[in-house]
């Protein structure tokens, strides 16, 4: 089946202007998660979706950072004022999550943006 | 969550079994310990998990020691495809929303 997709793969954008990178999770999961991955380096949690709980913000780096999802699909991360340190790999993954099992998450291959 | 430790970088030849080995001295009796590995420009891909039995997938092997602070994926029979860097890692309990993951064990699969 699909697995999850992301859009754009690339985005080279300057500083100070907005970007939105799109998440589309796999068909019937109720989680969603964003990650970052600097270069060479592991990836970084930034926020969390299950169902129509409120959201897990706990790991966005700063309010230049949000993220909404439509109920329990599409997801979009909006970075606003962009700085050459959001340079990274933005990574989306879903999971079946229900709650007391332990779920495994599903990556996209994830957008690289570059910040000139 | 416990914290893994792995070898930087590890080489195996092509055919053999690659043993992928992490550290988690400090795991927790509800804690699961988590394979993924993430291939050149791809995302990450889970492998396995277990919790204290081992484990085997169409992918790969869990062993997980009797004390649970040692774990070694085994990949039977490795191929070019498989290099990759390879993540271990530990989760607390399942809403544990954040899956940290290390630097992790670059593996080379060599012809």
């Amino acid at each position: 089946g699909a697995g999850v997709s992301q859009s754009p793969s690339n985005k080279v954008t300057e500083k100070g202007k907005d970007v939105e990178l799109r998440c589309d999770p796999i068909s019937g999961h109720t989680a969603l998660y964003w990650y970052r991955q600097r270069l060479g380096q592991g990836l970084e949690f930034l926020i969390y979706f299950q169902g129509n709980s409120a959201p897990d913000k706990s790991g966005l780096p700063s309010d230049r950072f949000s993220a909404e999802r439509t109920g329990e699909s599409v997801s979009t991360l909006t970075i606003q004022r962009t700085q050459q340190e959001d340079s990274a790999v933005y990574l989306c993954a879903s999971s079946p999550r229900a709650r007391g099992l332990i779920d495994t998450q599903y990556f996209g291959p994830g957008t690289r943006l570059t910040v000139l | 969550d416990a914290k893994t430790t792995q070898p930087t970088s590890m080489d195996c030849a092509e055919g053999r079994a690659a043993n992928l080995p992490c550290n988690h001295s400090t795991i927790s009796g509800n804690e699961y310990v988590y394979w993924y590995r993430q291939i050149h420009s791809q995302g990450p891909q889970y492998i396995i998990h277990g919790l204290k039995n081992n484990e085997t997938n169409e992918m790969a092997s869990l062993i997980i020691t009797e004390d649970r602070k040692s774990s070694t994926l085994i990949l039977p029979h490795a191929t070019l495809r498989d290099t990759a860097v390879y993540y271990c890692i530990v989760r607390v309990k399942v809403d544990n929303n954040d899956m940290r993951f290390g630097a992790g064990t670059r593996l080379t699969v060599k012809p």
